[in-house]
This record gives structure tokens, sequence and C-alpha cells, in this order.
């Protein structure tokens, strides 16, 4: 089924090591972002990405890493977890700087 | 830095009434949104607004922008019990290679029998 997805869906991980989300559309939509929700913040951006190669921070881009190879695919990279990178991680994409479509979500847990 | 603010944040409301959620922000935007997220799951688009004096409505949701005052308002009309939901509004800014989101911190709604 076209649209788009991530994954895993729930990640528990430990201190210090490193993990990556994955987010996948079959839209070819020419922009992707990753955003953080955390209780009492709303969503927060951390990466966007205007074409493959094309990344740029977001508000909150400390200690997070992204790539995008393909047009369909914005992995994030956590480095070296932190606890303070507990969070619900959405994707989203768009075809041109008007409304974004977000994927499901993945409930990280940093122990 | 564009701030967005909403009130309240969390609004018990009984099924029948009427009631408005706000969201001010703090600069120049070209488009404000509205989405619900249901506990656990995504974000769902409401609304997108445009311009100012926008104004769109479904359902028993009625959403309007006022550009000049920077505010916008969500009316929700004779409530049910299937809104009950978290509401965030969003605004953007255009940096010339994407539109960037800015979130309010959401409004989380109970609608009670």
């Amino acid at each position: 089924d076209a649209g788009i997805t991530q994954s895993p869906r729930y990640k528990i991980t430990e201190t210090g090591r490193q993990v990556t989300l994955m987010c996948h559309q079959t839209w070819s939509h020419s922009y992707m972002f990753w955003y953080r929700q955390d209780l009492g913040h709303g969503l927060r951006l951390i990466y966007y990405s205007a074409a493959a190669d094309i990344t740029d921070k977001g508000e909150v881009p400390d200690g997070y890493v992204v790539s995008r190879s393909k047009t369909e695919n914005f992995p994030l990279t956590l480095e070296s977890a932190t606890r303070s990178q507990t969070s619900v991680y959405f994707c989203a994409s768009s075809a041109s700087s008007y409304e974004q479509y977000f994927g499901p979500g993945t409930r990280l847990t940093v122990t | 830095e564009l701030k967005v603010e909403q009130n309240p944040l969390f609004l018990s409301m009984q099924e029948g009434k009427n009631y408005t959620i706000y969201c001010n922000y703090s600069t120049t935007s070209d488009r404000l949104y509205w989405y619900r997220q249901d506990p656990g799951k995504s974000l769902e688009s409401l609304f997108v607004l445009l311009s100012n004096g926008a104004v769109k409505q479904e359902g028993r949701l009625m959403a309007s922008l006022d550009t000049k005052a920077r505010l916008s308002t969500l009316h929700i009309t004779a409530a049910v019990h299937d809104l009950s939901a978290t509401y965030f509004c969003a605004v953007a800014r255009s940096t010339g290679t994407a539109s960037k989101l800015t979130f309010g911190t959401g409004t989380r709604l109970q609608v009670t029998l």
C-alpha cells in the first residue's frame, strides 16, 4: 500500500548505543522531515530534506544525523543515544512547500 | 524565532456544547495548519489556511485565520465524543528549500457525555 512508513514502530535501546530510525515514502515526494514529539513541546523539527543529498538542520538537531541518498528514504541516526532522546519520532513528507503527510511514528525509549 | 502558543492546553467539555481553541503566533507566516492526533496515533491534517480571513469548515469544526492579529481559532460546535483528541496548530515558514512547521503544544480535548 502506498504511503509513508516508519520502522521500527517501537525500539528500546541503551544509553550510548547507535540507533537508526527508518522512513520510507512511496509518493516520490521531494521534501521529507523528521520531528520528535514530547509532552509539553508539541512536535519539534529535527532535520529536513528538500531532495536527495540535500539536508538541513531544524530546531533540535544536536545528537542526530540524517542522510538521503534516495528520494524515498530518509533515515535518522542517533549516534550515541541519551535518555533525553526518549521520544516519539515522526517522519513526514511533502510534494511541495505545502501540506505534510505524517508517518505512524516510532516510539523510542533509551534506558 | 517563531513561537506558537495554543490555549487552552486541556479542555473538558460536555457533549452538545460549543468551544474555541486559540492559536497565537509571533511572526509573519504564509500558512497555518490544524492537525488532529488520537492517542498513540499519527497526525491527521484537518485544515490548511492560506490567507487573511480564511475560514474553513468540516463537520462540527471550523477554523479561521487572522494574519494581522497572528491568530487562528478552531471552533467546535455541538461537540460529540468522537471529537475527543489532541489538536495542534502549526505555522509554516518558507526557507527557500522547504516549508518548516512550528507546532503549538497542543490542546487535549475531552468530550464527556
